[in-house]
């Protein structure tokens, strides 16, 4: 079956660089994902990659995929107030031609000043 | 802004109810989803229609059914309410034929906020 786990808080100082850590179980995911929650509001999709992939750079993010330990992070470059969040990574699990994403616990990036 | 919207925003309703939530996918997205968020469960699936049908199913209560009109918006039904049904409901949309790389980039749209009295 599938189960994504995640760290449920992380505190940084601004300005630093921020990394969120997930690991999942089922090896036949064809994309994973990071989506950032603010207070009060929707998901909003930040990233993703593909399982062949091993990294994926986009501006101030970059996403490691080690397929062999099923372990997924976010590294946030150069972390700011305004990236404080809950941060959701996801597998998407398509058996059938299906389409379902299954969500870690989230993480908490707190950033200070 | 993703482009999928829900409404109502809120909905306060009473145990023993049934209340209707509706999505409006990004223009010309086929599939739409909706997820469930709890305090105790986190985020979980609940159903997926793409143009129309059923194309996969989560933990979706069977108090609980959806469907997709031909216009693509989708609406959840939930039945016979129970407190344990408060949560945040979201739906997400994503476009493209089943196996592109559109199909697999979900936007989620606001969410309603239940709360069962």
């Amino acid at each position: 079956g599938e189960d994504v786990e995640q760290s449920l808080f992380l505190s940084v100082r601004e300005g630093d660089s921020s990394v969120i850590n997930c690991t999942y179980t089922d090896s036949s995911s064809t994309y994973l994902y990071w989506y950032k929650q603010e207070p009060g509001a929707g998901l909003q999709l930040l990233t993703y990659i593909f399982s062949n992939m091993d990294m994926k750079q986009d501006q101030r993010l970059t996403v490691l995929l080690n397929k062999k330990d099923k372990h997924l992070s976010l590294r946030i470059a150069d972390t700011q107030t305004g990236d404080s969040a809950i941060y959701f990574c996801a597998e998407n699990y398509g058996k059938g031609g299906g389409n379902k994403l299954t969500f870690g616990t989230g993480t908490q990036l707190k950033v200070e000043l | 802004d993703s482009g999928v919207t829900q409404t109502p925003k809120h909905l306060i309703t009473a145990t023993g109810q049934r209340v209707t939530l509706r999505c409006s996918p990004r223009s010309g997205d086929l599939s739409v989803y909706w997820y469930q968020q709890s305090l105790d469960q986190g985020l979980q699936f609940l159903i997926q229609y793409y143009n129309g049908e059923e194309r996969a199913k989560g933990n979706i209560l069977e108090r609980f059914s959806a469907q997709q009109f031909p216009d693509l918006h989708s609406e959840l039904n939930l039945s016979s309410l129970e407190l344990g049904d408060s949560a945040l409901y979201f739906c997400a949309s994503s476009g493209g034929l089943a196996g592109s790389s559109a199909y697999n980039e979900q936007f989620f749209g606001p969410g309603t906020r239940l709360t069962v009295l």
